[in-house]
């Protein structure tokens, strides 16, 4: 399978500490982005890349999530200090073309925090 | 921000095409239109895009009205495995080039 994969798939946490989630973007692509989904609501944009640097993150993204995205390749969402409000699905998308080009969208990583 | 204004819910028989209409009554000369879909617990989906025309594609269609302010994504001939939710979200420079979805409106296919 050549799509976008994310992982883990599900986390469970305890509030408190700190998870990793990882994305691997269809190899071609050159531009990465993450969104937020909470239940009954549709995807949030957190932030995106294009290629290594990060080029725009949303007032979503509080100063304990950071995002990296070493050599252009995979990228890294972390969260420290998680809180129950952070409970969501975190959803990773590539793409290629600046303007027109569509989204591509993993599966997603679902995070509890208990 | 989301631009566009979808209903919340709709349905559809088996084997009848689907309808979704959505309101997008500012958007710019710049922007498009663009249709996602997200069955339960599976990332969104590309389903279609178009800028003026009506475009076409393996999947449904996408009508834009000439003032481009609403447009309506058909499927033709819908099956179970439609029931979704179909997200509009027009995109373009006013939006940074990114895409904001809305609530979207869920689909639900009736055997």
């Amino acid at each position: 399978d050549t799509g976008v994969s994310q992982d883990p798939r599900h986390k469970i946490t305890k509030r408190g500490q700190n998870v990793t989630f990882r994305c691997d973007p269809i190899s071609e692509h050159n531009r990465l982005y993450w969104y937020r989904q909470t239940l009954g609501q549709g995807p949030e944009f957190l932030t995106y890349f294009q290629n290594e640097a990060q080029l725009e993150k949303s007032r979503l993204l509080s100063d304990r999530f950071s995002a990296e995205r070493p050599k252009g390749s995979f990228s890294t969402l972390e969260i420290q200090r998680t809180e129950q409000g952070d409970s969501a699905m975190y959803l990773c998308a590539s793409s290629w073309e600046l303007y027109t080009g569509e989204l591509f969208f993993g599966e997603g990583s679902r995070l509890t925090v208990l | 921000d989301a631009k566009t204004t979808q209903p919340p819910s709709m349905d559809c028989a088996e084997g009848r095409a689907a309808n979704l209409p959505c309101n997008h009554s500012t958007i710019s000369g710049n922007e498009y239109v663009y249709w996602y879909r997200q069955i339960h617990s599976q990332g969104p989906q590309y389903i279609i895009h178009g800028l003026k025309n009506n475009e076409t594609n393996e999947m449904a269609s996408l009508i834009i009205t000439e003032d481009r302010k609403s447009s309506t994504l058909i499927l033709p001939h819908a099956t179970l495995r439609d029931t979704a939710v179909y997200y509009c979200i027009v995109r373009g420079s006013n939006t940074g080039n990114q895409f904001y979805f809305g609530t979207g409106t869920s689909l639900t296919v009736i055997p």
